[in-house]
């Protein structure tokens, strides 16, 4: 079944502890994203790829950093979370010969920092 | 960037009747536009999508126009049914050097039963 796969779909944590999202997909998507979901102001990007080893900001990249090692992962990096980023995220990829519109997302992580 | 208002943020109709969701974008070189549903809980799901070469397009129960001129397009659902209840999102692509989708703030429909 093609699917975006995240984990953990539920995290609490407390300021300044490192913690990663892990996101991984099965259609060989050349482009994947990262998401944060807040009330009222939809889905803002947070990184992408556009493939292996090539990553850039989003609208929103401070406190976050990510890697694409394999075209498969794309995991989100908190280093020192704080409360300001609690919210909800979605990894989401795409075929590049879709211009990257046509998103496929995982089924989000709710993380709260406290 | 590209700046995306959608409206209204908020939308209550009685099951059976239609509801639209408006959204307007600010660059005229954006070309591909898709519309996103999600219900409680669950991830955002495309539900159809127009490109700019065309003005309207249809599946069902749900059609989306585009209006290039006005920059500005919406979703039209009809005959809603409570199962349609969730939140909507519609998104601008424009080929930057980095691509991307900007999403508007959402539409939360509610049909009554």
């Amino acid at each position: 079944e093609a699917q975006v796969t995240q984990n953990p779909r539920y995290l609490i944590t407390v300021t300044g502890k490192k913690l990663t999202v892990t996101c991984s997909q099965n259609m060989n998507h050349e482009y994947m994203s990262w998401y944060r979901q807040d009330p009222g102001l939809g889905l803002r990007q947070i990184y992408y790829s556009m493939n292996v080893e090539v990553t850039d900001k989003g609208d929103v990249p401070e406190g976050y950093k990510v890697s694409r090692k394999e075209k498969r992962n794309f995991p989100l990096i908190l280093e020192s979370p704080s409360p300001n980023q609690t919210s909800l995220y979605f990894c989401a990829s795409s075929a590049a010969g879709t211009g990257n519109g046509k998103l496929f997302f995982g089924s989000g992580t709710q993380l709260s920092v406290l | 960037g590209e700046n995306v208002e959608q409206h209204p943020s908020t939308l209550s109709v009685q099951e059976g009747d239609s509801a639209v969701i408006k959204c307007t974008y600010s660059d005229s070189a954006s070309n591909y536009f898709p519309w996103y549903k999600q219900e409680l809980g669950k991830r955002p799901q495309l539900i159809i999508d127009i490109r700019s070469n065309v003005g309207e397009k249809k599946d069902q129960r749900i059609a989306v126009t585009l209006n290039k001129t006005a920059k500005h397009f919406s979703l039209h659902i009809t005959e809603t049914q409570p199962e349609d209840s969730a939140v909507y999102f519609c998104a601008v692509y424009l080929y930057t050097g980095r691509r991307a989708l900007t999403f508007g703030s959402g539409t939360r429909l509610q049909v009554q039963p």
